[in-house]
C-alpha cells in the first residue's frame, strides 16, 4: 500500500530565509511523486512532481523538491521564502507499477512565513 | 483555459437530508476524482470516473456515490447526511488519470450538517 508522512504539522520561518518541507514515501514500486499548495477557502494547487530523470526538480513559484530514491524522501525547497507563501503544503504519491491508483496524501504541514 | 468548477461553494444540510455536488472538469480532461477533506482525516480518496465508468472507489459507506455524464462532468450524492459528512469535497481532474498526471483540483464545496 502506497503512504505518504509529512513529520512536521508546522514550520516557520523568516522571510528571505530558505524553507524546507519534508516527505517521505512508501510505494512497493518506483513512485511518482507531487506537492500541492492550499491557501485558504481554496483547492490544491499544483507545484511540481517528480516522474523520472534528474533528481531536482524545479516547479511553480520558484519552488523545487529533490527526489531521494535511498532515503525516500522528497522534500519541498525554496531558496527565499515569501510572506505570501504562508499556506498549508501536501504531497502525494502514487505507484508507478500498479496499474491506476488513486493519489495518496500526506496530512499536511502548515508554512508560516514570518515577516 | 478555464479550472476545474464545483458548485456549489457552500451547502448547509440537517442530518438525514441528501446532497448532490457537481464537478465541471477543464475542458478536453476525462479523468474525475472526488476528495473529501476534513481536519482531523486530512484528504481522502472518495471515488474516480473515467468515460462514464467508476474506475477506482475509497472506503467509504455506501451513502456516497458518484456518476459521470457523457461530457465528462461528474456528480456526487451523499444520502442520509450524518454530523460527521461536514467536510470540503474537492473535485479534481485530469487528461486521462494515468498516476504520472497531475490532478488540477477545483475550489471545493464546503458543506455543513447541522
Amino acid at each position: 500500500a502506497q503512504s505518504v508522512a509529512q513529520p512536521e504539522d508546522q514550520v516557520n520561518v523568516a522571510e528571505g530565509n530558505p524553507l524546507t518541507v519534508k516527505c517521505t514515501y512508501s510505494v512497493s514500486g518506483n513512485p511518482y511523486l507531487f506537492w500541492y499548495v492550499q491557501y485558504p477557502n481554496r483547492g490544491l494547487q499544483f507545484l511540481l512532481k517528480y516522474i523520472t530523470g534528474d533528481n531536482l526538480v524545479k516547479g511553480s513559484y520558484g519552488f523545487e523538491a529533490e527526489f531521494n530514491k535511498s532515503q525516500t524522501s522528497f522534500h519541498l525547497k525554496k531558496p527565499s521564502a515569501l510572506v505570501s507563501d504562508s499556506a498549508l503544503y501536501f504531497c502525494a504519491v502514487r505507484d508507478r507499477n500498479s496499474g491506476n491508483t488513486p493519489l495518496v496524501f500526506g496530512k499536511g504541514t502548515r508554512l508560516s512565513v514570518i515577516a | 483555459k478555464a479550472g476545474v468548477t464545483q458548485t456549489p461553494r457552500y451547502l448547509i444540510k440537517t442530518r438525514g437530508q441528501q446532497v448532490t455536488l457537481s464537478c465541471s472538469p477543464i475542458s478536453g480532461h476525462r479523468s474525475v476524482s472526488w476528495y473529501q477533506q476534513t481536519p482531523g482525516q486530512g484528504l481522502q480518496f472518495l471515488f474516480e470516473y473515467f468515460s462514464e465508468t467508476q474506475r477506482n472507489k475509497g472506503n467509504f459507506p455506501g451513502r456516497f456515490s458518484g456518476r459521470q455524464f457523457s461530457n465528462s462532468r461528474s456528480e456526487m450524492n451523499v444520502s442520509t447526511l450524518e454530523l460527521g459528512d461536514s467536510a470540503l469535497y474537492l473535485c479534481a481532474s485530469s487528461p486521462t488519470g494515468e498516476n504520472w498526471q497531475p490532478q488540477h483540483f477545483g475550489d471545493g464545496t464546503r458543506l455543513s450538517i447541522l
